[in-house]
């Protein structure tokens, strides 16, 4: 049962455009978004996050937009940088059980010199 | 205290044989979290604590796996008798109680000959 999914594994973009990687949740419970990146043999760090009470959240260059009627979040890059690629992952949380949080799948995103 | 370690890095085994992995995390944090990663895949929940208490380990993946954290610092998760299918990477993530946030550690890399 995959509650959190990215359905893009991969994404490529020209340097100084936009990348959008897009995530989709199925629990409506969920109350909490945060973005992860990893670059390769690194454990996830932290990105940017958005509460549910929100529907953008923005810092610098990262943008994340969350749709609650379509459970639909996205994050934009913008102007994506060389040193952003790496693999994104999308994750959730529902504060009623603030043990677990749910990863999507991840998005590897290429941004191109 | 730079971030949460962990050791050993890399670790590979026979199928059959027990492995322990150790966590460290940020010291002010009273939860600390294990999870997996196989490739492909964002991590997945496996347990976690709120300082020595183990509050969730119904993820654990089998009886063949356990994890403690006898004094509410440093973590151990063992795994008994390994299968191939145990090969991935063992992540460990801590957080203050409050907020969603965890900070993660490189991770231990298995492998399972």
């Amino acid at each position: 049962d995959q509650q959190v999914k990215q359905n893009s594994p991969s994404l490529s973009v020209q340097e100084g455009r936009i990348s959008i990687l897009n995530c989709d949740y199925t629990n409506s419970m969920f109350d909490y978004f945060l973005w992860y990146k990893k670059y390769p043999a690194e454990g996830p760090t932290f990105l940017i996050s958005i509460s549910s009470i929100k529907d953008k959240n923005e810092d610098g260059r990262f943008t994340v937009f969350l749709n609650k009627s379509a459970k639909h979040l996205s994050l934009h890059i913008v102007p994506s940088q060389p040193g952003d690629s790496a693999v994104y992952f999308c994750a959730a949380s529902d504060s009623g059980n603030t043990g677990k949080l749910i990863f999507g799948q991840g998005t590897t995103l290429q941004v191109k010199p | 205290d730079t971030g949460v370690s962990q050791d050993p890095r890399h670790k590979i085994t026979k199928r059959g044989q027990n492995v322990t992995f150790r966590c460290d995390p940020i010291s002010e944090h009273n939860r600390l979290y294990w999870y997996r990663q196989t490739l492909g895949q964002g991590p997945e929940f496996l347990t976690y604590f709120q300082n020595e208490a183990q509050l969730e380990k119904s993820r654990l993946l089998s009886d063949r796996f356990s994890a403690e954290r006898p004094k509410g610092s440093f973590s151990t998760l063992e795994i008994q008798r390994t299968e191939q299918g145990d090969s991935a990477m063992y992540l460990c993530a801590s957080s203050p109680i409050q907020g969603p946030e965890r900070v993660f550690g490189s991770g231990t890399q298995l492998s399972v000959l």
